[in-house]
C-alpha cells in the first residue's frame, strides 16, 4: 500500500529566499513521485516528477526535488521565492495496480505563502 | 484552447436536486478522470474511465454517476445533493492508463458545488 505526507500544511517565506516543502512516502515498490502545484481557482500542474531515473529532478519555474530511498523522501526545494510561487503544492505518489493501471494518492497539500 | 474543459465553474443548489457537470478533452486522450477537492483541499480520485470504459470507482455513492459518451468527453451527475458534496470537483484527462507512472495529466480547471 503507498502513502504520502507532506509535513507542513503551511510555509511562509520571504521573496527572494529558499523554498523548502516536505514530503514522506510510503510504498510497497518502486514508486513514481510527483509534485504538482494548483494556483488560486485553477486546476494542477505538473511540477516535476521522478519516475527511476536521476534521484535529483529539475522541473518548471526554477523547482527541483530529490528522491531520497533511505529517506522515504521526496522534499520540494526552490533557491529563491518569488510572489507568483504563492500556490498550493501537492505530493503524489503513485504504484502500479494488478492490470498494468496506475493509481495515485496525493498528498494533503502544502499552502506556500510569499511575503513581498 | 483550452485542453481540458469543465462546465459549470459554479454550481449552487438546494439539498435534494440533481445536477451535471460536464467534462470535455481536446487533447486525443483515452483516459479520463473525476477527482473530489474537499474544504481541506484534499484530493482524491473518483472514478477514471478509458476509452468510454469504466476502470476505477473508488467508494464513491451511487448517487454519483458518470457518463461517457465517446472518449473526448465524461460528465458527472448527481442525485439528490447532500450537504457534504460540497466540494470542487476536478476533470482530468491523461494519454492512457499508464500515465500516472509518467505524471502527464492535464487537469480542468474545477467546478465549485455548494449544496445549501
Amino acid at each position: 500500500a503507498q502513502s504520502v505526507t507532506q509535513l507542513d500544511s503551511h510555509v511562509s517565506v520571504s521573496e527572494g529566499t529558499p523554498v523548502l516543502l516536505r514530503c514522506n512516502y510510503s510504498s510497497s515498490y518502486s514508486p513514481s513521485l510527483f509534485w504538482y502545484v494548483q494556483h488560486p481557482n485553477k486546476g494542477l500542474q505538473l511540477l516535476l516528477k521522478y519516475t527511476s531515473a536521476a534521484t535529483l529532478v529539475k522541473g518548471i519555474n526554477g523547482f527541483e526535488a530529490e528522491f531520497k530511498k533511505s529517506e522515504t523522501s521526496f522534499h520540494l526545494t526552490k533557491p529563491s521565492a518569488h510572489m507568483s510561487d504563492a500556490a498550493e503544492y501537492f505530493c503524489v505518489v503513485s504504484e502500479a495496480q494488478s492490470g498494468g493501471s496506475y493509481i495515485p494518492t496525493f498528498g494533503r497539500g502544502t499552502s506556500l505563502i510569499v511575503h513581498p | 484552447d483550452t485542453a481540458v474543459s469543465q462546465t459549470p465553474k459554479y454550481l449552487v443548489t438546494q439539498m435534494g436536486n440533481d445536477k451535471s457537470i460536464k467534462c470535455e478533452q481536446n487533447l486525443g486522450h483515452d483516459t479520463m478522470y473525476w477527482y473530489k477537492q474537499d474544504s481541506k483541499k484534499f484530493l482524491k480520485i473518483m472514478f477514471s474511465y478509458n476509452n468510454k470504459e469504466l476502470i476505477i470507482n473508488e467508494t464513491v455513492p451511487n448517487r454519483f454517476s458518470p457518463k461517457s459518451p465517446d472518449k473526448a468527453h465524461l460528465n458527472l451527475h448527481i442525485n439528490s445533493l447532500e450537504l457534504g458534496d460540497s466540494a470542487v470537483y476536478f476533470c482530468a484527462s491523461s494519454q492512457d492508463l499508464r500515465s500516472w507512472n509518467t505524471g502527464e495529466l492535464f487537469f480542468g480547471e474545477g467546478s465549485r458545488l455548494t449544496v445549501l
